[in-house]
């Protein structure tokens, strides 16, 4: 268990609607990552928040925003859902020590179907 | 470009024998490399690290070769086990990116008892 909590394990919606995935990261972790898995794409970074704020972007695309709360759990709100988002969403989490080694520790992901 | 690759999609290997899982990185510019093991139903886990300063670094079973002249990361997995069974990913981070990693698409190991 790496100590990172993302609910819901499974989420199977509609195309055209929107989801909300949540992340809690381990305990005294100030950084939230989020990723994507698919299967042609593999894991894809999307966007990093510290401490609240946004850090770092990545492939993120318009239709999908983040944000990291003061008790620094994260949420990741993808809308207009299409086919093609359907995917294994990550989060990982870090103590921000800033040095090149910093260690990511993923959670189980959120299996997100689009129909 | 930013890619990192996977040489084999697919390894097979029998219980006990040494597996070895490559990878090969475009940009010159990475300095840090890591090894992920994901097993079904779960997030990536760490294995290794190594940074563009070193050649080799080992662990428990596990030791990781980089070579930057042919831009190649390969994971050595001695006596390999049944709970080997995984997909293997590599990652390359690029230290003015903070913590971004770029993953590579992923080897699946089977272990044959």
């Amino acid at each position: 268990d790496s100590g990172v909590t993302q609910t819901p394990k499974h989420l199977i919606t509609a195309t055209g609607q929107r989801v909300t995935l949540r992340c809690s990261p381990r305990s005294g972790d100030l950084s939230v990552y989020w990723y994507q898995q698919s299967l042609d794409q593999g894991l894809q970074f999307l966007i990093q928040y510290y401490n609240g704020e946004e850090r770092a972007k990545g492939n993120i695309l318009e239709r999908f925003s983040a944000q990291q709360f003061p008790d620094l759990h994260s949420e990741l709100n993808l809308s207009s859902l299409e086919l093609g988002d359907s995917a294994l969403y990550f989060c990982a989490s870090s103590v921000p020590t800033g040095a090149l080694d910093e260690k990511l520790f993923f959670g189980s992901g959120t299996q997100l179907s689009v129909l | 470009g930013e890619s990192v690759g996977l040489h084999l999609p697919t390894l097979s290997v029998q219980e006990g024998d040494n597996s070895i899982i490559n990878c090969a990185y475009s940009n010159s510019a990475s300095d840090y490399f890591i090894w992920y093991k994901q097993e079904s139903g779960k997030g990536p886990q760490f294995i290794i690290d190594i940074r563009s300063n070193m050649d080799k670094r080992q662990g428990q079973r596990v030791t990781v070769l980089l070579n930057k002249t042919v831009k190649h990361l390969s994971l050595q997995i001695a006596a390999t086990q049944p709970g080997d069974s995984a997909v293997y990913f590599c990652a390359e981070k690029f230290n003015n990116q903070g913590g971004k990693l770029i993953f590579g698409q992923g080897t699946e190991l089977s272990v044959k008892p």
